[in-house]
């Protein structure tokens, strides 16, 4: 079945370690987002990509860092320069400039040691 | 970006009817309406989305008002596993395309 795949489920960090979460895709889709959800609250975006070899900021971009190589592969590196990294992030895909729902994967929940 | 205002929680009985409202007064003419909801520690789901006419689909119906300021997600029976928090999302789908969350109507069901 076609969908989003975000690994791993649960992913610790150690202090002024670098961690990537992975998202991938294989709906053809060519928008991809990450989002970061803190407990209680709504969704916050981190980056997107609307095409291969382009992303640009959201909303909370520092101190995160993305590529986006291929269509179907959209990983999130969490940079040592996020000093409060604890929380659900969440990847999304669309097709680019359409009015269709967005599919999400299942999650990473990231824990600092 | 349009603001919405959503009731924080609501409860429902197991098998009753469910009307989710949400204020979306600053909408603007070519923003659709959509609804997400998200279980815990899932991502979110599509729920429904529509411009101006009802819409209704497997999971559940939208009611949108004449004048667009305000929609209503109708679970037509809801089950123990309709229970997760709401998202009404006013969305262009324009060059940027990020869904823009509030914190939702966290819905809970009784059996």
């Amino acid at each position: 079945d076609g969908g989003i795949t975000q690994s791993p489920k649960y992913l610790f960090r150690k202090e002024g370690q670098n961690v990537t979460l992975s998202c991938e895709q294989n709906l053809n889709h060519d928008a991809m987002y990450w989002y970061r959800q803190d407990p209680g609250q709504g969704l916050r975006l981190i980056y997107y990509s609307q095409i291969v070899n382009d992303f640009q900021k959201g909303d909370i971009a520092e101190g995160y860092s993305v590529s986006r190589e291929k269509k179907e592969s959209f990983p999130l590196t969490v940079t040592s320069a996020q000093k409060n990294p604890t929380a659900f992030y969440l990847c999304a895909s669309t097709p680019t400039g359409s009015n269709q729902p967005q599919h999400f994967g299942d999650g990473t929940r990231l824990s600092i040691l | 970006d349009a603001k919405t205002t959503q009731p924080n929680s609501m409860e429902s009985n197991e098998e009753e009817p469910v009307h989710l409202p949400c204020n979306h007064s600053t909408i603007s003419g070519t923003d659709y309406i959509h609804w997400y909801r998200q279980l815990p520690s899932q991502g979110p789901e599509y729920v429904i989305h529509g411009l101006t006419s009802n819409v209704n689909n497997r999971m559940a119906s939208l009611a949108i008002a004449e004048d667009r300021k305000s929609s209503t997600l109708i679970l037509h029976r809801a089950t123990l596993r309709d229970a997760a928090v709401y998202y009404c999302i006013p969305f262009e789908g324009g060059s940027q395309g990020n869904l823009i969350f509030g914190k939702g109507t966290k819905l809970s069901v009784k059996p």
